[in-house]
């Protein structure tokens, strides 16, 4: 069973406020390393797929780095707003014929305060 | 709307009743998955099926078997529910294959034994 962690498990900032969290993943076979975003009451749904060291993508004011060599992948928000309380998972998929399966971690709860 | 679509979304069954979860997607992926969400367990791998007319246990699939009719669909099936059981459940879906947009995932299941 492969060991994804993230921290914190939970997170509470000010509005305004720019915050980050950490995914740590097997550094051996890695073939991806997925960030989602769950909105209480609805779905996950995929921020980012990250594939090569050293990749750095962002979607507007959220962005994320990651490490294959080390086995990490930090998210960053900028400015957080209440739109973005939400559990952010990451999730690391394995290469071989592993056919996309993914290894979540448990997540990290951001509450953005007013 | 385009995505994955699970029924029902909600169910409460009696300890050894069975039952069938449903999953379509419409998206013309390969690879299709169930997960389960627990309090503190994060999501965990039931089952998936890499392509149509295969499929492979997962993380926990003790207690469950799932079947993929098509390439659209692929269902779980509870054959003598348990309390453990209880758990809010997730079909998913994506390409499987060597480009990777991440998974789409349905709306979830809230199953309940008592």
């Amino acid at each position: 069973i492969l060991n994804v962690e993230q921290s914190p498990q939970s997170l509470h900032v000010q509005e305004g406020d720019s915050t980050n969290f950490t995914c740590s993943f097997p550094s051996s076979n890695f073939y991806a390393l997925h960030w989602y975003r769950w909105e209480t009451a609805k779905s996950p749904e995929a921020l980012f797929v990250m594939t090569l060291n050293g990749d750095e993508k962002k979607k507007g004011r959220i962005s994320a780095t990651l490490n294959t060599k080390e086995g990490y992948s930090y998210l960053y928000i900028k400015g957080s707003q209440p739109e973005d309380s939400a559990t952010y998972l990451c999730a690391f998929r394995t290469g071989g014929t592993s056919y996309g399966k993914l290894t979540f971690g448990q997540g990290t709860i951001l509450t953005v305060h007013p | 709307n385009a995505g994955v679509t699970q029924t029902p979304k909600f169910q409460v069954l009696k300890t050894g009743q069975s039952m069938t979860l449903q999953c379509a997607q419409d998206m013309n992926h390969n690879s299709m998955y169930w997960y389960r969400q627990d309090p503190g367990m994060g999501l965990r791998l039931i089952y998936y099926s890499a392509s149509e007319g295969t499929t492979d246990k997962g993380e926990v699939p003790n207690g469950y078997n799932v079947s993929r009719l098509n390439k659209r669909e692929f269902s779980l099936r509870l054959e003598s529910a348990a309390p453990s059981q209880t758990s809010v459940y997730f079909c998913a879906s994506s390409d499987g294959g060597g480009t990777d947009y991440g998974y789409t995932f349905g709306s979830g299941t809230r199953l309940t034994v008592v």
